[in-house]
């Protein structure tokens, strides 16, 4: 079946430190990739997404490329802020007429002053 | 307008209350979904509603009862819930049921039953 896998955290960062967050997956078919942001006391918010290999995803600063070969979607800031603050979830779907996406666990980032 | 809309934000309710969950979006989605997210965990899938429709009910027990009155509406009525219950409610909706370009959530009500 589908998963995703990405990194633990919690992770802790200062301002203007780059950010990686690892995400690798297992579906069936071509999935699309997504990653989602939760702030504090929020909902989910789509922060960007990628439907075929080698696409680039980016929104906000935030990238990710769908790497089919070594299947991840790592996503990645060059100079993150204390506002980026948030749980960040890759998620996957598996195409067709499959309607679910796959989460991974969830990454908290903390971004210091 | 691109968002979805959930009411309340917030709730408390008794183990013997009824109750309603409330969620409205206008962007022509004809795929909605409820999804429940305990602390510290991915969202997971309840119902998904295609054309107003109940098309997936995912094992979730009968004090949870979903309702779709129209196109723009998907309520939740909750009855006789157990504080096990209490969680993050999330709805979200999708052009048609197919996640290919992903979905656009609300942003939930905290539900605690006491």
């Amino acid at each position: 079946g589908d998963s995703v896998t990405q990194m633990e955290g919690p992770v802790t960062l200062s301002e203007e430190a780059f950010l990686t967050i690892n995400c690798t997956y297992t579906a069936t078919g071509y999935p699309s990739l997504f990653w989602y942001v939760q702030y504090p006391g929020e909902g989910l918010q789509l922060l960007l997404k990628a439907t075929k290999a080698d696409d680039k995803g980016s929104n906000k600063g935030f990238e990710a490329t769908y790497r089919k070969e070594t299947t991840s979607f790592h996503l990645e800031k060059g100079s993150v802020q204390v506002s980026d603050s948030a749980v960040y979830f890759c998620a996957l779907n598996s195409g067709g007429s499959n309607y679910k996406l796959t989460f991974g666990k969830g990454t908290l980032l903390t971004v210091n002053p | 307008d691109t968002e979805v809309t959930q009411t309340p934000k917030h709730l408390v309710m008794g183990m013997t209350n009824k109750k309603s969950l409330k969620c409205e979006q206008h962007m022509g989605h004809r795929a909605m979904y409820w999804y429940k997210q305990k602390a510290k965990k991915p969202p997971e899938l309840m119902f998904v509603y295609s054309y107003e429709k109940l098309s997936i009910n995912e094992s979730v027990p009968s004090r949870f009862s979903p309702e779709c009155p129209n196109s723009s509406l998907l309520n939740l009525h909750l009855h006789a819930l157990q504080p096990e219950d209490s969680a993050l409610y999330l709805c979200a909706s999708s052009q048609v049921l197919t996640g290919t370009y992903g979905y656009t959530f609300g942003s939930g009500t905290r539900l605690t039953v006491v």
